[in-house]
């Protein structure tokens, strides 16, 4: 079935410095990947998404990047700072029928002062 | 606008009870789902709905009921509690093709 995979699971980097995620989706036709944050005890809220139109999108210091032949897509933060603490969920919305949205295990980034 | 109000946002539950968690929003979304989170896990969809009326399984669906009256509303129905159904429970709206917003979601332990 549909499956979105993430690694790395947990990252901690030093404030200032970039972090990078990455997902990989198995449905080539897949067109919409949004981003989430999730920070304790809330529900995630989006940070960023992409479509498959496009490549690369950014906004201040957070970009996506996608890959439709190889399949994955990615976070990148840069310039790192406390607040950017949190969980972080790619997603894929699968086109089979009714667009479910399915997401990847998280990943728990920590950042170091 | 509320955006996704999900209630209640926590509880505790016997072995054997049955329970009704309750999403609305007032976005007039056509598309609604209901995810569950395990401890350190991903979200993992129960069930969703296209639309008033429409609903379909999702990944995780067994011990879980939804209904779709209305398109405000997509509550969820826990029949026969375990717990293995221990977990924190998120609801989200979205239209066609566009980004989900999620509500608080609701802690639920099984006891």
């Amino acid at each position: 079935g549909e499956n979105v995979e993430q690694h790395p699971s947990t990252l901690s980097v030093q404030e200032g410095d970039s972090a990078v995620i990455k997902c990989t989706y198995s449905d080539s036709a897949s067109n919409y990947f949004p981003w989430y944050k999730q920070e304790l005890g809330k529900g995630p809220q989006l940070i960023i998404d992409i479509r498959s139109n496009v490549g690369e999108k950014k906004d201040q210091r957070i970009a996506v990047t996608l890959n439709k032949t190889a399949k994955h897509f990615s976070l990148h933060i840069t310039e790192t700072q406390p607040e950017d603490s949190a969980v972080y969920f790619c997603a894929a919305r699968i086109i089979q029928g009714a667009q479910k949205l399915v997401f990847g295990q998280g990943t728990r980034l920590t950042i170091n002062p | 606008n509320a955006g996704v109000t999900q209630t209640p946002k926590f509880r505790i539950l016997k072995i054997g009870q049955s329970m009704t968690l309750q999403c609305t929003q007032d976005m007039n979304h056509n598309y609604m789902y209901w995810y569950r989170q395990d401890p350190g896990m991903g979200l993992k969809l129960i069930y969703y709905s296209v639309g008033a009326g429409i609903t379909d399984k999702g990944e995780v669906p067994n011990g879980y009921n939804v209904s779709r009256s209305t398109t405000e509303d997509f509550p969820l129905r826990l029949e026969l509690a375990a717990p293995s159904q221990t977990s924190v429970y998120f609801c989200a709206s979205s239209y066609r093709d566009s980004e989900a917003f999620f509500g608080q979601g609701t802690r639920l332990t099984v006891v």
